[in-house]
């Protein structure tokens, strides 16, 4: 079956300007992940999604990002007035259900590019 | 809290040597065990993962790891390895009851060469 997609594979935007990062999970997986990946780093969580709710939005760096899922499905990242320190891959997960035993298959990611 | 260490940034190796990746975890509750790798240019996989049970876990491409809860670690192994190996490996913990969050070590890089 399919897997996770991302979408845009890539985007370059100007500092300050707002961006959306789409995630399609696996069908069937409740649960959803965002993961942020700066170059030379390991992948830093920023929020699970259990259904259409957010949990634990913990890891989120500022309230310039956002997040939400609809229908259970798909995933959109929202970061707005973007810096240059926003630069990095955003990758997405989802799994069965939101346990933490759960193997999370990832999608290709979105290399962002603040300039 | 929850952390992993890879200490090693980068591995060269040559072709049908073994190879042993280091990771260790530190932990406050029991844990779960994963490594992911990730190919050039695409997504994190998973290789393989430990739950609970026998300590030795087998996973795919002939990898294994071994936990050992005494020194927490969980390294890779494989006894040989091929140009195909080369990626970036991710060791990551998680644990505890209902959903905790998956940690994730920096990563090392695999260089096999001929």
């Amino acid at each position: 079956g399919a897997g996770v997609s991302q979408s845009p594979s890539n985007k370059v935007t100007e500092k300050g300007k707002d961006v959306e990062l789409r995630c399609d999970p696996i069908s069937g997986h409740t649960a959803l992940y965002w993961y942020r990946q700066r170059l030379g780093q390991g992948l830093e969580f920023l929020i699970y999604f259990q259904g259409n709710s957010a949990p634990d939005k913990s890891g989120l760096p500022s309230d310039r990002f956002s997040a939400e899922r609809t229908g259970e499905s798909v995933s959109t990242l929202t970061i707005q007035r973007t810096q240059q320190e926003d630069s990095a891959v955003y990758l997405c997960a989802s799994s069965l259900e939101a346990f933490s035993y759960n193997e999370q298959f990832f999608g290709p990611g979105t290399r962002l590019t603040v300039l | 809290a929850q952390s992993v260490t890879q200490l090693d940034s980068q591995v060269p190796v040559f072709e049908e040597a073994p190879v042993e990746l280091r990771c260790n975890y530190s932990s406050s509750v029991s844990v779960y065990l994963f490594w992911y790798v990730q190919y050039p240019n695409q997504g994190l996989q998973l290789l393989l993962k430990y739950l609970s049970g026998s300590t030795l876990v087998k996973g795919i491409n002939g990898f294994e790891a071994e936990f050992n809860k005494s020194q927490t670690s969980f390294h890779l192994r494989k006894p040989s390895v091929h140009i195909s190996d080369t990626a970036e490996y991710f060791c990551a913990v998680s644990g505890g009851t209902g959903f905790q969050k998956l940690v994730f070590g920096t990563g090392t890089r695999l260089l096999v060469s001929p």
